[in-house]
């Protein structure tokens, strides 16, 4: 089974901090995804990564940075907290040549609060 | 603007059929349309996925008009494990992991 783990499932900061979220995926999948999911909203793309040191942004990118330095990990860098990025944040991977299938792995979340 | 729009929620009964569609007014030409099932405190979870016409797994059917404008998970004899919420992806049609375009999900309850 594929298998994607983020590195915190709660995390509080507080304004201002420089937040990490790290994402972990042990299938060798060249595609990786950073997603933010708020209530009412669905789930809306942040950045994604489609080989290393490769980055493209998503729909709201802006307040985020990405890093994949390593094909395995994709990191999630909030460079200065604000509370409207209070939401869940959720990491995804995708096989090779997936192309237009959008047939992501999801991990399990990370609950950020921003005080 | 490419947008997708689904029922906010729908309730059913163990042993019923349920439909939820979903509308993508702006579809990519190429695009598989994707249904996705999350529980509390989990990630989404990849069901089914189609082009055209009518596709079936062994968890869901999905059904996909000409137009392609819209399309329809159908859960067969829904359970209480059912309850979840749906959601529907579809790359627009400007294209590019980009566009991804999820829903905003379809809350089911089933009851006993």
């Amino acid at each position: 089974d594929v298998k994607v783990t983020q590195s915190s499932r709660y995390l509080v900061k507080r304004t201002g901090e420089k937040v990490f979220l790290e994402c972990v995926q042990d299938m060798d999948h060249e595609n990786m995804f950073w997603y933010r999911q708020d209530p009412g909203l669905g789930l809306r793309l942040i950045y994604f990564s489609y080989d290393v040191k490769m980055k493209e942004k998503g729909d709201i990118p802006e307040g985020y940075s990405v890093s994949r330095e390593k094909k395995e990990r994709f990191s999630l860098i909030l460079e200065s907290a604000s509370t409207n990025q209070t939401s869940m944040y959720l990491c995804a991977s995708s096989p090779p040549g997936s192309g237009r299938t959008y047939e992501q792995y999801f991990g399990p979340g990370t609950r950020l609060t921003v005080t | 603007l490419a947008k997708t729009t689904q029922p906010i929620s729908m309730d059913s009964y163990e042993g019923q059929e349920v439909n939820i569609t979903c509308s993508h007014n702006n579809i990519a030409t190429n695009d598989y349309i994707t249904w996705y099932q999350q529980f509390p405190s989990q990630g989404p979870r990849f069901i089914i996925q189609g082009y055209k016409t009518k596709v079936t797994n062994e968890v869901a059917s999905l059904f996909i008009p000409a137009d392609r404008k819209s399309s329809t998970l159908s859960l067969p004899r829904v359970s209480l494990s059912d309850t979840a919420v749906y959601y529907c992806l579809v790359g627009a049609a400007e294209g590019g992991y980009n566009k991804l375009i999820f829903g905003a999900g379809t809350r089911l309850a089933v009851h006993p």
